[in-house]
């Protein structure tokens, strides 16, 4: 079993819909959770991380963590064309310190 | 504003050849990591560092090698180059202290290997 695993996609969404993207992970002390967007051709960055259980909100995305059934997903609000992108998780697992692991992403399509 | 620069944005470059491709941040970073990405497979770590001359394996470390002498910079090399070597290469940063642990990466280098 891969230590982070996402849907691969692609996940087509209409404009205005929420998209909903997930992610599950291994148990090993997992302690943060990140989700970072790469818009192709480009290097990842970061949009979004939570270290608590439950829904933590910024704008239109919601990142909601659920550690007891190990997962966390990323919402998206009103999707926008803008917003297709791939999508990675990544999680800092305690045992590996400073080291992020990466699911291998999931690619989010928004059509007008 | 923050910065992690890669020395190449494209490579081509022959099977058994010595490559080098360096980074370097602008942000007093502690940390600094080289992954590659390849489709399907996403971002996998090659090595990392925590500081000047340290150095610890990833998950993909055969076949490359990496020098921290500044801080500031972090170089990997490819000692002989192989066809399975090409990708792209993704260099990042991140502070040690209390913060998000939040990754900047570097615009990547994507190398093919001939």
């Amino acid at each position: 079993q891969k230590e982070v695993e996402q849907n691969s996609g692609p996940l087509s969404v209409p404009e205005g819909a929420i998209a909903s993207l997930n992610c599950t992970y291994s148990d090993r002390g997992s302690q943060s959770f990140f989700w970072y967007r790469q818009y192709s051709g480009k290097s990842p960055e970061l949009i979004m991380f939570i270290y608590s259980n439950g829904d933590k909100e910024d704008g239109r995305f919601t990142a909601q963590l659920n550690k007891a059934s190990q997962y966390v997903s990323l919402l998206i609000r009103d999707s926008q064309p803008s917003d297709s992108a791939t999508y990675l998780c990544a999680v800092n697992f305690m045992e590996y310190g400073n080291k992020l692991v990466f699911g291998a992403g999931t690619i989010l399509r928004v059509k007008s | 504003d923050v910065k992690v620069t890669q020395s190449s944005r494209y490579l081509v470059k022959r099977t058994g050849e010595k490559v080098f491709l360096e980074c370097v941040q602008d942000m007093d970073h502690e940390n600094m990591f080289w992954y590659r990405q390849d489709p399907g497979l996403g971002l996998r770590l090659i090595y990392f560092s925590y500081d000047v001359k340290m150095k610890e394996k990833g998950d993909i470390p055969e076949g490359y090698s990496v020098s921290r002498e500044k801080k500031e910079r972090f170089s990997l090399i490819l000692e002989s180059a192989s066809t399975n070597q090409t990708s792209m290469y993704l260099c990042a940063s991140s502070f040690s202290g209390a913060g998000t642990g939040e990754l900047f990466f570097g615009e990547g280098s994507r190398l093919t290997v001939l």
